[in-house]
C-alpha cells in the first residue's frame, strides 16, 4: 500500500519569508510518480508539479522549487519570498505504475501574513 | 477551453436519501476520477472510469456507484446517505488512463447531510 505523510498541519509566516513544506512517502513500487497540488479556498486542486521515481533532479519554477530525495523518500516544496497569494492548502500526492489513482497526504495549510 | 465542470456546486440532503453528482471532463479527456474530501483531510479516491469502463475503485461501500457516458461525462451516485458522507466531492479528468498524467480537478460539489 502507498502512503503520503505531510507532518506540518499548518504553517504561518510573514510575507517575503521562505517556507518549506515537507512530504514523505511510502511505496514498494519502483516506478511511481509524485505530485504537488495547491487548493485555494474555492476548492479546486491546482496541479503544480510532477516527478517520476527515476528523475531525482531538483526543479525550480520561479519562486517555487522542489527537492526530491529517494534516499529519504521525501519530496519537499519550497516557496521563496512568499506572497499573500500563496496562502492555500498544499497537498503532496503519489501514484504508482498501473494505477492512476492519487494517494494524497493530509495537506498543509499555509498562511502568508502581510 | 472550459476546465472540469461539476454540478451542483452545493447540495443539502438528509440521512437515507439518494444523491447524484455530475461531472463534465475537459474536452478531449477520456478518463474521469472521483475523490471524496472530508473537511481537514486530503482527498480519498473513490472511482476511476476510462472509455466508459471502471478502471479503479477505492475503499468505499457499495452505496457508492458511478458511471461514464459516451460523451465521457460521469455521474457519482450515493444511496442511503449517512452523516459521514458530508464532504467535498471532486472530479478529475485526464486525456488517457496513465498514472503519470497530472489530473485536472473541478471545483467540486459540497454535500451536506443533515
Amino acid at each position: 500500500a502507498q502512503k503520503v505523510t505531510q507532518a506540518q498541519t499548518e504553517i504561518s509566516v510573514v510575507e517575503k519569508e521562505d517556507v518549506t513544506l515537507d512530504c514523505v512517502y511510502e511505496t514498494r513500487d519502483t516506478t511511481y510518480y509524485l505530485f504537488w497540488y495547491k487548493q485555494p479556498p474555492s476548492g479546486e486542486l491546482v496541479f503544480l508539479i510532477r516527478r517520476n521515481s527515476f528523475d531525482e533532479q531538483n526543479e525550480i519554477s520561479g519562486r517555487y522549487s522542489w527537492n526530491f530525495q529517494k534516499s529519504t523518500s521525501s519530496f519537499n516544496f519550497t516557496i521563496t519570498a512568499s506572497q499573500v497569494v500563496d496562502s492555500a492548502v498544499y497537498f503532496c500526492a503519489l501514484s504508482v505504475a498501473g494505477a492512476q489513482k492519487l494517494v494524497f497526504g493530509q495537506g498543509t495549510r499555509l498562511t502568508i501574513n502581510p | 477551453d472550459a476546465g472540469v465542470t461539476q454540478s451542483p456546486t452545493h447540495l443539502i440532503k438528509t440521512r437515507g436519501q439518494h444523491v447524484t453528482l455530475r461531472c463534465s471532463p475537459i474536452s478531449g479527456h477520456k478518463s474521469v476520477s472521483w475523490y471524496q474530501q472530508v473537511l481537514g483531510q486530503g482527498p480519498q479516491f473513490i472511482f476511476q472510469y476510462y472509455e466508459k469502463e471502471e478502471r479503479g475503485r477505492g475503499n468505499f461501500p457499495d452505496r457508492f456507484s458511478a458511471r461514464q457516458f459516451p460523451n465521457y461525462s460521469s455521474e457519482l451516485n450515493v444511496n442511503a446517505l449517512l452523516l459521514g458522507d458530508s464532504a467535498l466531492y471532486l472530479c478529475a479528468s485526464t486525456v488517457t488512463y496513465a498514472e503519470n498524467q497530472p489530473q485536472h480537478f473541478g471545483d467540486g460539489t459540497r454535500l451536506s447531510i443533515l
